[in-house]
């Protein structure tokens, strides 16, 4: 079975700090995809990554980046220099490729807290 | 359009009345997906569509939900008899494609609340 688990249910930083938000997922499938998501308090999602299984290179877009690694069945995020607006609850979530869905599976999510 | 739009943006029911929620998918776009958002952070996938026809019901309940995409028409997610337990934000996604070799955009969901 799929599975996504974001073990750490909330994290607080102050402004500047950088922060990594941990995702481990679950799967048999040889092809599969990994997405993160932001959902701000207005309660839209907003996509921020996609990455498919064959492609473990890590990712980098502004103050955000991506370390997937297959061996230890990882996708986690990380945000350079926080900002009060990075606060948000973010979401890894696994969609399958062999089955081919296309439904996704999301982890439980983190709440990111950002001081000023 | 270019947005998955869903209306209401909240509804309030009367436990056992019915529910009515629409989503107009992204043009072009050939797959829906109806999720349900509880406790705040907990995703729960109930339907998927590939145009009209029903792709993936594995997370409907059986029984007092149901779902439909018609041509020229918002897809649209009912619940008759709503329970309490039925409070949360429904979220529609479409994409282009099934698989996820695409992202799935979503709508601003629709915040249920049964009392």
């Amino acid at each position: 079975a799929q599975k996504v688990t974001q073990a750490q249910t909330e994290i607080s930083v102050v402004e500047k700090e950088d922060v990594t938000l941990d995702c481990v997922y679950e799967t048999r499938d040889t092809t599969y995809y990994l997405f993160w998501y932001k959902q701000p308090p207005s309660g839209e999602l907003v996509f921020l990554i996609r990455r498919n299984s064959f492609d473990e290179q890590n990712e980098i877009s502004g103050r955000y980046s991506w370390n997937f690694q297959k061996s230890t069945s990882s996708f986690n995020f990380t945000i350079t220099a926080s900002q009060v607006v990075d606060s948000a609850v973010y979401f890894c979530a696994l969609t399958d490729g062999s089955s081919n869905t296309g439904k996704l599976i999301f982890g439980q999510g983190t709440t990111l807290q950002v001081k000023p | 359009g270019e947005e998955v739009a869903q209306t209401p943006k909240h509804l309030v029911r009367g436990e056992g009345q019915k529910a009515k929620l629409y989503c107009a998918p992204i043009k072009g776009h050939s797959y829906v997906f109806w999720y349900q958002q509880v406790l705040k952070n907990e995703f729960k996938f109930l339907i998927s569509f590939q145009n009209e026809n029903v792709f993936d019901e594995t997370g409907m309940p059986k029984e007092r939900f149901s779902a439909k995409c018609l041509p020229n028409s918002p897809c649209s997610l009912e619940i008759q008899a709503t329970k309490l337990e039925d409070s949360a934000v429904y979220f529609c996604a479409s994409s282009q494609v099934r698989s996820g070799n695409t992202e799935a955009f979503f709508g601003q969901g629709t915040r249920l609340t049964v009392v």
